[in-house]
C-alpha cells in the first residue's frame, strides 16, 4: 500500500517569510495529493490539491509542486501569517479511494 | 461543515467495555471514513464503506469492527476497548464528483482508562 513520509515535523518562521512542508509517497501509481490544515482543537480542512497530471498549482499564498519522477510534493506558503499556525497534513490515494496520510508538520509563524 | 455529525463528541470509558461511535450525514455520499488520529502518526485509517452494507478494511483495522446498514450511518464499534486505543476518531466523507476530496466531522476523543 502507498507510505507517506512528511518533514520537517516542526517548522518555526517569522512572519512574512515563506514555509515549505515536504512529503515523499511510495507508490508510483497513486495520483492524488492533498493537503490538510487542522488547527488546534479542530477538523482537519483541505487547502489545496494536485493530481498527478500537473506539476504545479496556486491558490493565493499557498502552492504546492509535485515531482512525480522523484515521488515527492511540497507545500509552499508565502508571505506567512499568525494565522498559518497550525499542523499540516500531506495525503495521497491509496488506490482504493481512500488516502494515506504524512505524519504531519507543527507549523509556527512568529509575529 | 458538509453536513456531516459524529457522535459522542466526548467519551470515558473503561478497560474491556464495548463503545459504538456513530457518523452520520445527511447529503447521500456513497464513501464514509474512519479514521484515528494519535500524535507523531498523523491520521490512520481504521475502516471504509463504499456502500451500504460494502466496508473494507484500512491499515490499522484490528480491534474493530464497523457496520454500515444506511447510506446516512456510518458505525464504528470497539467491541472490547483497550487503552492504546485511546485516540481522537474522525469520521469522514468524499465529495460525489471527487473521491477522494475528504470532509472531516468534528471528531470524538475517546479516553480508554
Amino acid at each position: 500500500g502507498e507510505n507517506v513520509e512528511q518533514h520537517p515535523s516542526t517548522l518555526s518562521v517569522q512572519e512574512g517569510d515563506s514555509a515549505v512542508i515536504k512529503c515523499t509517497y511510495s507508490d508510483s501509481a497513486s495520483n492524488y495529493f492533498p493537503w490538510y490544515k487542522q488547527e488546534l482543537g479542530k477538523r482537519p480542512q483541505l487547502i489545496i490539491d494536485i493530481r498527478s497530471n500537473v506539476g504545479e498549482k496556486k491558490d493565493q499564498r499557498i502552492a504546492v509542486t509535485l515531482n512525480k519522477t522523484a515521488k515527492h510534493f511540497s507545500l509552499h506558503i508565502t508571505e506567512t501569517q499568525p494565522e498559518d499556525s497550525a499542523v499540516y497534513f500531506c495525503a495521497g490515494d491509496t488506490g482504493r479511494r481512500a488516502l494515506t496520510f504524512g505524519s504531519g508538520t507543527r507549523l509556527q509563524v512568529q509575529p | 461543515d458538509a453536513g456531516i455529525t459524529q457522535s459522542p463528541r466526548h467519551k470515558v470509558t473503561e478497560t474491556g467495555t464495548p463503545v459504538t461511535l456513530r457518523c452520520h450525514q445527511t447529503e447521500n455520499h456513497r464513501y464514509m471514513y474512519w479514521y484515528r488520529q494519535d500524535p507523531g502518526h498523523g491520521l490512520r485509517l481504521i475502516h471504509y464503506s463504499y456502500g451500504v452494507k460494502d466496508t473494507d478494511k484500512g491499515e490499522v483495522s484490528d480491534g474493530y469492527s464497523v457496520s454500515r446498514s444506511k447510506t446516512e450511518d456510518f458505525l464504528l464499534t470497539l467491541e472490547s476497548a483497550t487503552s492504546s486505543q485511546t485516540s481522537v476518531y474522525f469520521c469522514a466523507i468524499s465529495s460525489g464528483t471527487d473521491n477522494e476530496k475528504l470532509f472531516f466531522g468534528s471528531g470524538t476523543q475517546l479516553s480508554v482508562l
